[in-house]
């Protein structure tokens, strides 16, 4: 079973305020780390792939990075805004050959609500 | 722009009852997932296809679940003799390859 941990479950954050969350997963068998946004009453959408120990990837005011050989990734939103405001999930890919591999393992996610 | 498409949207149904809910992917994709989620947890992997073939399916998954991809294009989720623990939001998912996934908005099975 693999175990995939995001933290904070939620956090409030005031309009302006720039915030981060962390996803941590099994540093054995790496293969890729999914990002994915999902705002209420949509359907999640995907922010980041990343593959690469020491990957920095960017989408506007969002920005991840990633360690492989420590097992976490961590989410950025700089200047935040009441429509950042959604449910942030991370999802580990496992190499192929194992048992898991195929799927996506998600962890349970980080609410943000951002206040004006 | 030609997203997934699930349908229904919701489902409500008495305990006992069969459901099948159904899932378009995007055209190209040669991949599809099923997932469900509950309050408070991420989503949770049901199974997947590569084309028509399941290559996947969740030890999670009952005998009472079963899936068809049947011509690598849209899938069905059958779930028979529905109990009080099969509420919840059923999310279908595709992807070119291992590329990122694109989810439809889900169907909300409600068991009274």
């Amino acid at each position: 079973i693999l175990n995939v941990e995001q933290s904070p479950q939620s956090l409030h954050v005031q309009e302006g305020d720039s915030t981060n969350f962390t996803c941590s997963f099994p540093s054995s068998n790496f293969y890729a780390l999914h990002w994915y946004r999902w705002e209420t009453a949509k359907s999640p959408e995907a922010l980041f792939v990343m593959t690469l120990n020491g990957d920095e990837k960017k989408k506007g005011r969002i920005s991840a990075t990633l360690n492989t050989k420590e097992g976490y990734s961590y989410l950025y939103i700089k200047g935040s805004q009441p429509e950042d405001s959604a449910t942030y999930l991370c999802a580990f890919w496992p190499l192929p050959g194992g048992t898991s591999y195929g799927k996506l393992t998600f962890g349970q996610g980080t609410i943000l609500t951002v206040h004006p | 722009d030609t997203g997934v498409s699930q349908n229904p949207r919701h489902k409500i149904t008495k305990r006992g009852q069969n459901v099948t809910f159904r899932c378009d992917p995007i055209s190209e994709h040669n991949r599809l997932y099923w997932y469900r989620q509950t309050l408070g947890q991420g989503p949770e992997f049901l199974t997947y296809f590569q084309n028509e073939a399941q290559l996947e399916k969740s030890r999670l998954l009952s005998d009472r679940f079963s899936a068809e991809r049947p011509k690598g294009s849209f899938s069905t989720l059958e779930i028979q003799r529905t109990e009080q623990g099969d509420s919840a939001m059923y999310l279908c998912a595709s992807s070119l390859e291992l590329g990122p996934q694109h989810f439809g908005d889900g169907t909300r099975l409600s068991i009274l």
